[in-house]
């Protein structure tokens, strides 16, 4: 399994941009990043997804350099309703490595007004 | 709604005894997985089925079992209580095909609380 690395936590302000950078240097070929939010006593919730170079969707970047040996979540101009724990995962899951099934520790941002 | 569904949301039992959690799955997923999360820690991942059969296995204790039945929702059995299996349980789904890697979709949770 690609093990992932992220900090624990970030401190950011409202209108700012974050950006959560997620180290995986044992990736494998067929695996994907896939990136979910956690509010308190709820169920993680789906970010974004990449495999290689830049994926945008309407709440996120995803940023992953040629090596793939990293990924960094973009979160642009935060909210206060950003405050969550941001998991990093990566792995296949259809048949192959199950990583993108561990979810870890996270990094739990905390944005202030 | 995530379209998720987790019974009973809350649940109060003492130590030794034994309960039933229960997971439907969105409408057309054939994955469900099962997540532990006690306070303030993060996500264990506790077993996997697909179709009815059992795909992963993750930190899953000798006392919990889980099944998935034909129409496919799933049950989580955990059985001789312990103070410590205070958690939040999480069920999860995914489609049975996607390009890239399976995205899971969350239930609200069930709270069991062991006194």
């Amino acid at each position: 399994l690609a093990k992932t690395t992220q900090p624990i936590s970030m401190d950011s302000y409202e209108g700012q941009e974050v950006n959560i950078t997620c180290s995986h240097n044992n990736i494998a070929t067929n695996d994907y990043i896939t990136w979910y939010q956690q509010f308190p006593s709820q169920g993680p919730r789906f970010i974004i997804q990449g495999y290689k170079t830049k994926v945008t969707n309407e709440v996120a970047s995803l940023f992953i350099p040629a090596d793939r040996k990293s990924s960094t979540l973009s979160l642009p101009r935060v909210s206060l309703s950003d405050t969550a724990v941001y998991y990093c995962l990566v792995g296949e899951g259809y048949g192959g490595s199950q990583g993108n099934l561990i979810f870890g520790k996270g990094t739990k941002l905390s944005v202030k007004p | 709604d995530s379209g998720v569904t987790q019974t009973p949301k809350h649940l109060i039992t003492a130590t030794g005894q034994r309960v039933t959690l229960r997971c439907s799955p969105r409408s057309g997923d054939l994955s469900v997985y099962w997540y532990q999360q006690s306070l303030d820690q993060g996500l264990q991942f506790l077993i996997q089925y697909y179709n009815g059969e059992e795909r992963a296995k993750g930190n899953i204790l000798e006392r919990f079992s889980a099944q998935q039945f034909p129409d496919l929702h799933s049950e989580l059995n955990l059985s001789s209580l312990e103070l410590g299996d205070s958690a939040l349980y999480f069920c999860a789904s995914s489609p049975p095909v996607s390009s890239g890697a399976n995205v899971l979709t969350f239930g609200a949770g069930s709270r069991l609380t062991v006194l």
